[in-house]
């Protein structure tokens, strides 16, 4: 399996601030024959399922706030929110899909208000 | 509109069987994979598997091969994720999840149902 690892495990940023969070798996996730790095991005909110931020590590999904940026390549990956609002409290999941053998996410950060 | 409409939270005791179920709608169901996803209680997400309906061609995570059996009806658009024998480990949120491609099960997943809690006590 690729192993995905995220960090920090949590953390309380201001409002209006910046949330960075990382995910980095145990090979790389980058299809040398499209350039493309097979890595999602998802949110979720307490009670609710995982909703879909960013694809190709990327591509932000239709609707999602320009807040919200993917950037990385091959086994490091950032999401970033630039300015953090309170809807944002969540936990966010990093997702490979590059293996076919199993699809793996990673632990999870917890992104609270300071 | 995609979507995917799981059954009813369900509480089983140990050893019990139990099969949930997940409908689409708004696609065609037999031209797109449809996985199932685990959530333990305050835990992250795991993938168990996943079938085409097509062709009820389906691949199961290491994890979950032999523990669990997921099938589909494409006569009714519904897959289904079957335990013969449950265990208070079992309990958890599962959510079924449609990978965004026709034809490919390795791509992110949108939509996801609403989740089926299986609460496994005795």
């Amino acid at each position: 399996d690729i192993v995905m690892t995220q960090s920090p495990d949590s953390l309380a940023v201001s409002l209006g601030e910046r949330a960075t969070i990382n995910c980095k798996s145990s090979q790389s996730v980058l299809y040398s024959s499209n350039n493309k790095n097979y890595l999602a991005w998802y949110q979720q909110k307490p009670g609710q399922p995982p909703k879909l931020l960013i694809y190709w590590a990327s591509t932000r999904e239709s609707g999602v706030p320009d807040r919200f940026s993917g950037s990385g390549s091959g086994t490091d990956f950032t999401l970033t929110i630039s300015s953090l609002q309170a809807e944002d409290v969540a936990v966010y999941y990093c997702q490979q899909y590059y293996s076919t053998l199993s699809i793996t996410f990673g632990q999870g950060t917890r992104l609270e208000i300071k | 509109e995609v979507q995917l409409v799981q059954s009813g939270a369900e509480v089983k005791k140990p050893g019990e069987s139990l099969k949930i179920s997940c409908k689409g709608s708004g696609y065609s169901f037999t031209s797109y994979w449809i996985g199932w996803v685990r959530q333990m209680p305050g835990k992250g997400l795991e993938w168990m598997g996943i079938i085409y309906p097509g062709d009820s061609d389906t691949r199961y995570s290491p994890s979950f091969q032999g523990q669990v059996t997921i099938s589909a009806d494409k006569s009714i658009s519904t897959a289904y994720l079957q335990w013969s024998s449950l265990k208070a480990s079992d309990t958890a949120m599962y959510y079924c999840v449609r990978p965004y491609g026709s034809g490919s099960y390795y791509s992110w997943f949108d939509p996801w149902g609403q989740g089926t809690l299986v609460t496994v006590s005795s």
